[in-house]
Order: C-alpha cells, then structure tokens, then sequence
C-alpha cells in the first residue's frame, strides 16, 4: 500500500500562481493515474485533473496537472488566481483496485 | 446527466449497522464503477469501496470486514452497510461514479451526514 502526501495548506494572491504537490510514498507516480478534486465548504468535491494532466468540459484552462517521475509526485498547479479558487484540493490514485486519496490541500487566496 | 442521491438514516447507534442507497439516474449502474466514499467532520475524504457493472466489489483493506456494497439494477441504485459502527463512523457518505476500474470520480451525490452516537 502507499499514501499520498499533500502540504497542509498552501497560500498565494490573486493573480498568481499556485501548485499543489502530491507525493506518492512507494511504487512510481506513473503507476496509475493521478485525478484531483476541489471541494468547497458544505459541497460534494468536484473533479478538476483526471488521468494526470486532462481536464473536464467547463473547468477552466487556468488548471493543469502534471506528473513528475523524479520527485515522485504529482502537482496541480492554478495560474491566474481567483478568490473563487479557494477550495480544498485532493489527488487521488490508485493502489491495486483500492482508491487512495491524499490528505488534501486547503487553498487560500488573498 | 447522471445524478446520484443517498439516502438513508442519519443517526445510528454504536454497534449497529449503518444502511445507504445510493439512486442514479440520467444513467444506468450497469455501466462503469459505483463508489461509496466517506469524509469524517472537519477531515479528508476516505474511499470505502465499489461495485462494478459485473456486481463485483472491491473494499478499502481497512475496512473491508465491515463492508457490504449490493446493487439491484431493476431500481437502478446501489447500497451500502457498515456493520459495528463506532462514533470514527460519523462522516458524510458520498456515492461517485468512476468511468473505469482507475478512473477518477467524474460525477457525486451530495452527501449524506450519518452520525453514530447512542
């Protein structure tokens, strides 16, 4: 089994650019696909990545995802920054046919 | 479009068997993966298990003994129980669709809050 690991929080301005890592602790972060959430408060999470880097119909080119093989984790980086982006991010993947999730991110801009 | 609504009893007591259905509409559970995911108050989101188009289930390993996920495609929803709940069962309960075995959770219910307390 591995985990995923996220930072706590991560804090940028509007405007700006922030990157939310995602580091997978064993076996390699190509393994399987690596899809990320936004949740707002009281809000089921919606889905902003999936399969690494593709992104769904309506969520806006401001999200990326990429994965990077050398560090071993994946990152979801929102340029442009709004104050609408100020959400919990998760990364999830999988570990055999079990879903693991990271320990999510709290977003802050200001 | 698919949409997913739980359904079931918002309090249960310790030691019981915590009970959800999870309706689909806009789409049929004969397709795709069904999930059930959990998120304990003020805390992350925990996946709990899922049932595919085959009725096959897979259990997260740290609950699995616990875990029963049915489907009855003739009312097009899903089900969920818990058996010898304790109070670290309080959580919302979220139902998700993932497209494939990997996939990511493209569509959710809103929630439901089962809170576990005698």
């Amino acid at each position: 089994n591995f985990m995923l690991t996220q930072p706590h929080s991560v804090s940028e301005s509007p405007g700006k650019t922030a990157t939310i890592s995602c580091t997978r602790s064993s076996g390699s972060i190509a393994s399987n696909y690596v899809h990320w959430y936004q949740q707002r408060p009281g809000i089921a999470p919606t889905i902003v990545i999936y399969e690494d880097n593709q992104r769904p119909s309506g969520v806006p080119d401001r999200f990326s995802g990429s994965i990077d093989s050398s560090s071993n984790s994946a990152s979801l980086t929102i340029s442009g920054l709004k104050t609408e982006d100020e959400a919990d991010y998760y990364c999830q993947s999988y570990d055999s046919s079990s879903a693991v999730f990271g320990g999510g991110t709290h977003l802050t801009v200001l | 479009q698919v949409q997913l609504e739980e359904s079931g009893p918002g309090l249960v007591k310790p030691s019981e068997t915590l009970s959800l259905t999870c309706t689909v509409s806009g789409g049929s559970i004969g397709s795709h993966f069904w999930n059930w995911i959990r998120q304990p108050p003020g805390k992350g989101l925990e996946w709990i298990g899922n049932i595919d188009s085959r009725g096959a289930t897979s259990h997260n390993p740290s609950l699995k003994s616990r875990v029963t996920i049915s489907e009855d495609t003739s009312k097009n929803h899903f089900s969920l129980k818990l058996s010898s709940v304790t109070a670290a069962d309080t959580a919302v309960y979220y139902c998700a669709r993932s497209f494939y075995y990997d996939g990511g959770f493209d569509y959710w219910g809103q929630g439901t809050l089962v809170t576990v307390s005698p």
